[in-house]
Parts: C-alpha cells; structure tokens; sequence
C-alpha cells in the first residue's frame, strides 16, 4: 500500500524550531519529487516547500523562505522538513504530499498534481 | 493572496449538476489538479490532467479547462459529495512554485 506518515509536530514557542519527517512507503520513493503542504486552523491549503527526487531543485513559498529547508533521504525513504524561527503564524497542519509532474507535447500543457497524501502533523506555536 | 481564484462557497441539490471554477494565469500552461477535503481529514485528489480520475473515484467528477479557468463538475451530487474543494498549479511566474486556490466550500442541500 502506498503511504506517506507524518510525524514531528507538536508545541513550540515562538522563535523556536521543530524538524518534521515524512515515512513513505509501497512506491519508489526516490524516483518522486515531494512537497510539503499546509493547513491554518479554519484556512486552506498552503503550498511551502517542495524538493526533486535527486535533491537538485528545491523551492519555498515566500512566506518560509530563509527558515525552512527541506531535505529528503532517499536511502531512508524519509522527507524531512526543518523549521527554524517559528511564528504564530506557522500554526497547521502540515501534509507531505507525492507529486508528479509531466509534459503532454502534443498538447503544449504540463500535468501536476499530488497524488498521495499523509494524514499529517500538527504544528502549534504558542508562547 | 492566491494567484489561483475560487468562489468561496457554492451549494447544489442533491442530485443535480454542479461546476466549481478556479482561474489564473498559469492555467494557461497548467492543467489544474482538484483536491477533496472533508472536515478533519487529508485533501485526496479527484482530479487532475485534461480530465483524469484516480483509480477508486467515482465517474460523477469531471474535468475541463478553457483558457486562464479549470472547471470541477460533479454531475449528480450526493451527500457525500459536501466538502471543500481546493483547485492547483504551478504559481504564473515560471519560478516553479505550487499555489492552491482558496477552496470552494460546496454544500449539498
């Protein structure tokens, strides 16, 4: 079965730090390009992070760029997803997400989507 | 705020037709993938590509796109079919970066 397991989240003060994992397992992880995904309480979805299979191409939302880095260990078939300077603001559930990106040439137009999800963990910062 | 725009909420009969659309400029190199999300549960994906369902669901939901807007149709909805509904892409810059809509809420009266 195809799986993705968060886990990591918890309480943090404000300015402190907290390193989220991803477990996958059932597919090739290293073939995957994965994300990781956001929900604020009574909000939506939030893109923030997302990272190639081979590591080479990682991008951030502008919103975590320069305090989160994610990271990813193939041989561990594990996603990671270390947050640094937390604010109030960081407060969801955060979702690691498979994606899959593809080029239909003969119609000019990429495919992309995220077609499986974990359950995911809760980040709370609160002083 | 999201480059990809959606009607906050939109209601439907049970059993009758209904469309949910999501705009943006990089719906114009993009197909739009389609995320179901009930209260306290992880999206799932309905929809992605020109038209495409994962395997398990059900052929009620449908998908087109048209210029700068994608379009969710569900044709006979059920009660099950009450949620959020969360439209993505790419962001319009070309810097790669994903941006989801700000989801429809869809009630089934």
């Amino acid at each position: 079965e195809v799986q993705l397991v968060e886990s990591g989240g918890g309480l943090v003060k404000p300015g402190g730090s907290l390193r989220l994992s991803c477990a996958a397992s059932g597919f090739t992880f290293s073939s995957y390009s994965m994300n990781w995904v956001r929900q604020a309480p009574g909000k939506g979805l939030e893109w923030v992070s997302s990272i190639s299979s081979s590591s080479s191409y990682i991008h951030y939302a502008d919103s975590v760029k320069g305090r989160f880095t994610i990271s990813r260990d193939n041989a561990k078939n594990s996603l990671y997803l270390q947050m640094n300077s937390l604010r109030v603001e960081d407060t969801a559930v955060y979702y690691c997400a498979r994606e899959v990106q593809y080029y239909d040439i003969l119609i000019g137009t990429y495919y992309y989507y995220m077609d499986v999800w974990g359950k995911g963990t809760t980040v709370t910062v609160s002083s | 705020s999201s480059e990809l725009t959606q009607d906050p909420a939109v209601s439907v009969a049970l059993g009758q037709t209904v469309r949910i659309t999501c705009q943006g400029d990089s719906l114009r190199s993009y197909y739009a993938s389609w995320y179901q999300q009930k209260p306290g549960q992880a999206p799932i994906l309905v929809i992605y590509g020109k038209n495409n369902r994962p395997s398990g669901i059900p052929d009620r939901f449908s998908g087109s796109s048209s210029g700068n807007t994608a379009s969710l149709t569900i044709t006979g909805a059920q009660a099950e079919d009450e949620a959020d509904y969360y439209c993505n892409s790419r962001d319009s810059s070309g810097s790669h970066l994903g941006v989801f809509g700000g989801g429809t809420k869809l009630t089934v009266l």
